[in-house]
C-alpha cells in the first residue's frame, strides 16, 4: 500500500514557470526522498531530506519537510521542458534496510 | 561508473508460466531491492536482499520471490503468472545503511498475455 498522496495527480506549467509539488505521508519516516521519471522508465533519484531537516536546496530543487504535519514539497524553480516527467515522493522508515514506500505521483507538463 | 543493469528489459509472458528477472547493482552496493510499478497500485515494494539475505519483504504473495548472489546481482522470479502481474519491474541498490539515496535500473516491463 502506498504511505501518501502527491498533490496534485497533474500539473501544467509554461518553462520559465516554477512548480511546485506536495506529499503527504501517514508514519514516522527516517528521510523522504524524491524522485523523477521519464516516460515509465526508470527512477532519478533527485534529493533526499532527512526527518530532523526542514529544508534542502539542489541547483533547481528545494524540498521542505514538516515532520508535525506528515508533508513534504518539492519545488521546482525556472522550469524546463526537459523538467517534463513524473515525480515522486518516497519515504524511507525502516532503520532495518533499504525500504521506499511511494506515493502515488505528479506528473508535471512544461510546455515550451 | 556503470549504472543498475536489467536484464532483459521486456518480457512476454503466457498466464502459468513463470519468469525470472535480473538485477546487476552499482559495484559495491550490497542492497538490492526490488518494486513493482503498475498504473492501478504505483509502486510497491516488493523486497529486499543484503549479503544474500532477504532483509525485507513487502505485501505480495508466495509467488513472487528473490535471492541475491555473492556478488550482489538479484534475481527475482515470479511463478504461476497471472494477467495483474503485468507491470514494470524496478530494481534499485543502495550502499550499506540508511540514508544514502537508491541507484534504479530502467526496469523490465512484462506483459502476461
Amino acid at each position: 500500500s502506498q504511505q501518501g498522496e502527491e498533490d496534485p495527480q497533474a500539473l501544467s506549467i509554461q518553462e520559465g514557470e516554477n512548480a511546485t509539488m506536495n506529499c503527504s505521508y501517514k508514519t514516522s519516516i527516517n528521510n523522504l526522498q524524491w524522485y523523477r521519471q521519464n516516460s515509465g522508465r526508470g527512477l532519478v533519484h533527485l534529493i533526499l531530506i532527512r526527518s530532523n531537516e526542514r529544508e534542502k536546496h539542489s541547483g533547481r530543487l528545494r524540498v521542505t519537510l514538516d515532520t508535525s504535519k506528515k508533508s513534504s514539497s518539492l519545488l521546482i524553480t525556472a522550469s524546463r521542458a526537459a523538467d517534463t516527467a513524473s515525480y515522486f515522493c518516497a519515504t524511507d522508515r525502516n532503520n532495518a534496510g533499504n525500504m521506499l514506500t511511494f506515493g502515488g505521483g505528479t506528473r508535471l507538463m512544461v510546455k515550451p | 561508473k556503470a549504472g543498475v543493469t536489467q536484464t532483459p528489459r521486456y518480457l512476454i509472458k503466457t498466464r502459468g508460466q513463470q519468469v525470472t528477472l535480473s538485477c546487476s547493482p552499482i559495484s559495491g552496493h550490497r542492497s538490492v531491492s526490488w518494486y513493482q510499478q503498475t498504473p492501478g497500485q504505483g509502486l510497491q515494494f516488493l523486497f529486499e536482499y543484503f549479503s544474500e539475505t532477504q532483509r525485507n519483504k513487502g505485501n505480495f504473495p508466495g509467488r513472487f520471490s528473490g535471492r541475491q548472489f555473492s556478488n550482489s546481482r538479484s534475481e527475482m522470479n515470479v511463478s504461476t503468472l497471472e494477467l495483474g502481474d503485468s507491470a514494470l519491474y524496478l530494481c534499485a541498490s543502495s550502499l550499506a545503511g540508511q540514508g544514502n539515496g537508491y541507484t534504479f535500473g530502467s526496469g523490465t516491463r512484462l506483459t502476461v498475455v
